[in-house]
């Protein structure tokens, strides 16, 4: 069964300063999928990573896949509020549309 | 597009009542996913169709619950006899499947509680 593990799975930081926060997952996957959700809102496709090694970034966040080790990495640089918020990553299920989520990172960023 | 379309927004019932959620996917995806969001067990898929055919049924908690897809623009989770461990926020979303890189958009949520 895939098991998705993320942590921390809370982080309170301070404006400015950098933090990368994980996901491992415990079966074969060439892709993973990082999702945001502001409180009380619905989820939002941040990054699809679609082989080893793939990398995307998008303003201050960026997404790393090593699919040998079964870990991406989500890398947050110089952090503003704004980027608060719980922060899914997922995996497909035996190469299904199935999609199996961790249990998601709440970040609040602190002026 | 107006994205995925779920109603109603929340809903308030008493235990032992008939709920039914609703959904619209965006046009063009064959692929319709239900999920339920709870504190206790984060986000669990309950469903998901292909083509309007029920594919993995496997997060069904119980008899309880039915959903349906009678065609491509629809489809409604049903939770009869509803209980309060049911109160959860129930999110849709919609894909196009791996050809185009599985991206889920989902919808807005139905917050249920059952009192």
């Amino acid at each position: 069964e895939l098991k998705v593990e993320q942590n921390p799975l809370f982080l309170s930081m301070q404006e400015g300063k950098n933090y990368t926060i994980y996901c491992n997952y415990s079966t074969t996957s060439d892709r993973l999928y990082w999702y945001r959700q502001d409180p009380g809102k619905s989820l939002e496709s941040l990054f699809v990573l679609l082989s080893n090694g793939a990398v995307k970034q998008e303003g201050r966040l960026m997404a790393s896949l090593d699919t040998k080790a079964r870990l991406s990495t989500l890398h947050i640089t110089a952090a503003v509020h704004d980027l608060s918020a719980t922060y899914f990553c997922a995996v497909p299920q035996g190469g299904s549309e199935k999609l199996v989520f961790g249990k998601g990172m709440k970040l609040t960023v602190n002026p | 597009d107006a994205g995925v379309i779920q109603s109603p927004r929340h809903e308030v019932t008493e235990m032992g009542q008939e709920v039914t959620l609703r959904c619209k996917p965006i046009s063009g995806h064959d692929y319709l996913f239900w999920y339920r969001q709870t504190m206790m067990r984060g986000l669990e898929l309950l469903i998901y169709f292909n083509n309007n055919v029920p594919i993995d049924d496997s997060g069904m908690p119980e008899d309880r619950f039915s959903a349906k897809m009678p065609n491509a623009s629809f489809s409604t989770l049903k939770i009869q006899p509803s209980e309060p461990r049911d109160s959860a926020v129930y999110f849709c979303a919609s894909s196009r499947g791996q050809d185009f890189k599985n991206i889920q958009y989902f919808g807005a949520g139905t917050r249920l509680s059952v009192l």
